[in-house]
């Protein structure tokens, strides 16, 4: 069974810092890895996306993720916060159970962004 | 744009009334989906359908049905609504195929229920 593990539900980071976001997860297959955002009062919208092409992908407002097999992760950057940036990321992966496009998610990150 | 529409942003229901939560999406997208989402516990998948008429439960189904008519709307429905039904709701679309599809969410309706 796959799941997502993302470290630390709430993360502050000041105005101009490096933002990083962990994800881990688990797959007996070959994962496809989604990371989503969300903000306050809003649904759920795609960042980036790994789907076993190259393993730096780059995704909208600056943001990027390296899939790394060796360490099951797939971890979430971007190298200076804005204030925009406060919202809830997260994590998910494919789910391979039947042939439908499900997906499982983490329990999310709560960035906040001080300035 | 994809666009995915809920029916109620905020709604507020008493125990035992039943609710139906409205979703229309507008790119002839053949998966639609509900979840709920709660503080600490993620997304978590109620129901899917796949195809008109074609539905299947996810990890959470109990207390919930779904019905799906038409291949743009996918409605959910709390038959007799309970307070640890309170939550926010999110349907999203996709494209069938590979899993590499995209899944694109509405703005959710936060459910009260008293």
């Amino acid at each position: 069974a796959q799941s997502v593990t993302q470290l630390g539900s709430h993360v502050s980071v000041s105005e101009g810092a490096l933002v990083l976001l962990r994800c881990n997860y688990s797959s007996s297959v070959p994962p496809y890895l989604f990371w989503y955002v969300q903000y306050p009062n809003q649904g759920l919208q795609l960042l980036l996306k790994y789907t076993s092409a190259a393993t730096l992908v780059k995704g909208i407002n600056g943001f990027e993720a390296e899939f790394k097999k060796s360490e099951t992760s797939f971890h979430l950057t971007k190298p200076s916060a804005h204030m925009s940036d406060a919202a809830e990321y997260f994590c998910a992966v494919r789910d391979w159970r039947g042939a439908t496009n499900k997906l499982i998610f983490g329990t999310g990150t709560l960035l906040a962004v001080q300035p | 744009d994809v666009k995915v529409t809920q029916s109620s942003r905020y709604l507020v229901k008493r125990t035992g009334e039943k609710v139906f939560l409205e979703c229309v999406q507008d790119m002839d997208h053949e998966n639609m989906f509900w979840y709920r989402q709660d503080p600490g516990l993620g997304l978590r998948l109620i129901y899917f359908s796949y195809d008109v008429k074609m539905k299947e439960k996810g990890d959470i189904p109990e207390g919930y049905s779904v019905s799906r008519e038409k291949k743009e709307r996918f409605s959910l429905i709390l038959e007799s609504a309970s307070t640890n039904q309170t939550s926010m709701y999110l349907c999203a679309s996709s494209l069938w195929a590979g899993g590499k599809k995209t899944q694109y969410f509405g703005p959710g309706t936060r459910l009260l229920v008293l």
